[in-house]
């Protein structure tokens, strides 16, 4: 069993949708959760970092994390054409010098 | 520049070839990263450079060999690679190679092997 698991997609929308994106862990150990994005033909890049539990938010954003569940998801409000990417989960233990272990990806269509 | 550098941006090449993937962090960082991304397979990290020193070695075949000469330049030599080696490769870069620290990612080599 994989150690992160995310929702595989592709997603499709229509602009202005409310897209959610999830991803769900085994290791309990996990401490620190990122969402990237990434662009075709680019590098991800970070969108959302967060600590332990609780939600994040920042501008249309926003990033939240159940531990008891071992869930962790990404709400895009009004989302835009622009949107459109590949969106990584990502998750970090404390002691882990940088080693992040990522969810495959799900890849976000949203339609003007 | 800015930012995280990567050359080539492509490369193709044969089973029998050596060849090297360079990256170049503009941001004062002292932690880099390599990472393959397969289509299909998640991000998988390959080496981490703190200081110039590796920290990580993730399982790596030896035909991946890296470099870090510097804190602002890490190469990747590859040499007797195999078709399914063919992916996507990125450099990241952070200020430390800690829990809590933003990995800056470069936009990749997109690498086939034939």
């Amino acid at each position: 069993q994989k150690e992160v698991e995310q929702d595989p997609g592709p997603l499709s929308v229509p602009e202005g949708a409310i897209v959610s994106l999830n991803c769900t862990y085994s290791n309990s150990a996990f401490q620190y959760f990122m969402w990237y994005r990434q662009y075709s033909r680019k590098g991800p890049e970070l969108l959302m970092y967060t600590y332990s539990s609780g939600n994040k938010e920042d501008g249309r954003f926003t990033a939240q994390v159940d531990k008891s569940s071992k869930y962790i998801s990404l709400f895009i409000r009004d989302s835009q054409p622009s949107d459109s990417a590949t969106y990584l989960c990502a998750m970090m233990r404390n002691t882990n010098a940088g080693k992040s272990t990522f969810g495959d990806g799900t890849t976000l269509t949203v339609k003007p | 520049e800015t930012g995280v550098t990567q050359t080539p941006r492509h490369l193709v090449m044969g089973m029998t070839n050596k060849k090297s993937l360079k990256c170049e962090q503009h941001l004062g960082h002292n932690a880099m990263y390599w990472y393959k991304q397969s289509a299909k397979k998640p991000l998988e990290l390959m080496f981490v450079y703190s200081l110039e020193e590796r920290v990580e070695n993730n399982s790596v075949p030896s035909r991946f060999s890296p470099e870090c000469p510097n804190s602002s330049h890490l190469f990747l030599h590859l040499h007797t690679l195999q078709p399914e080696d063919s992916a996507l490769y990125l450099c990241a870069s952070s200020r430390i190679a800690g829990a809590s620290e933003t990995q800056y990612f470069g936009p990749g080599t997109r690498l086939l092997v034939l």
